[in-house]
């Protein structure tokens, strides 16, 4: 069965670095583009980035842009967010998502999410 | 960027009843309409993909409807099992992906 496992999270202060990592197994994970998706504390979901199958182009919400960055390795089937510059508002639960088979654009797999906490 | 409203924003609702949630979109989107659900604590789940087609394993009484910019997720008859919070997402404006801000279901 499709299995995503993210690891990573952890308390960092404002302006520090993460490196998340999300674990795929169960389908052939160089097919399908990712996606990392987030959700502060109390509120609704966010769409953060996303790559394609095989890594050729990349994508990112305005609010991440130019301090995270996504990436894969198909060998070791695992998908990456390096997120630099941290602030408070990054705080969340971060899940990775695999592209829908039946309808790309929607989100047919998801991990149990890593939390993040930016505080001093 | 393309606005989505969902309302309610939440609703409190018995076993047995019928709910309908609606999304409402500020341009058209045609079908490019996704309903997920997720309860505390765990990972969204998707339900309808493409505005009414049903996500394999997931309970017939969850059905969607709409195209353009009106939108509906339907509970035929709602179960224990269904109270969470439910949301829809757009996939017309790849690649900026972006939800609605959500409808709590709670239990009345």
């Amino acid at each position: 069965q499709v299995q995503l496992v993210e690891s990573g999270g952890g308390v960092v202060q404002p302006g520090g670095s993460l490196r998340l990592s999300c674990a795929a197994s169960g389908f052939t994970f160089s097919n399908y583009g990712i996606h990392w998706v987030r959700q502060a504390p109390g509120k609704g979901l966010e769409w953060v980035a996303f790559i394609l199958y095989d890594g050729s182009n990349k994508y990112y919400a305005d609010s991440v842009k130019g301090r995270f960055t996504i990436s894969r390795d198909n060998s070791k089937n695992t998908l990456y967010l390096q997120m630099n510059s941290l602030r408070a508002e990054d705080t969340a639960v971060y899940y990775c998502a695999k592209d829908g088979i039946s309808v790309a654009g929607s989100f047919d797999y998801w991990g149990q999410g890593t939390l993040v906490t930016v505080s001093s | 960027d393309i606005q989505m409203t969902q309302s309610p924003s939440s609703l409190s609702a018995s076993v047995g009843d019928r709910v309908t949630i609606t999304c409402r979109t500020s341009q058209s989107i045609s079908t490019y309409l996704h309903w997920y659900q997720q309860k505390p604590g765990k990972a969204p789940n998707l339900l309808i993909y493409a505005a009414s087609s049903l996500q394999s394993g997931v309970p017939s009484r969850f059905s969607g409807s709409g195209s353009g910019t009106d939108f509906t997720l339907t509970i035929s008859s709602l179960q224990p099992d269904d109270f969470a919070t439910y949301y829809c997402q757009q996939s017309y404006t790849t690649p900026r992906w972006a939800f609605g801000q959500g409808t709590k279901v709670e239990i009345k």
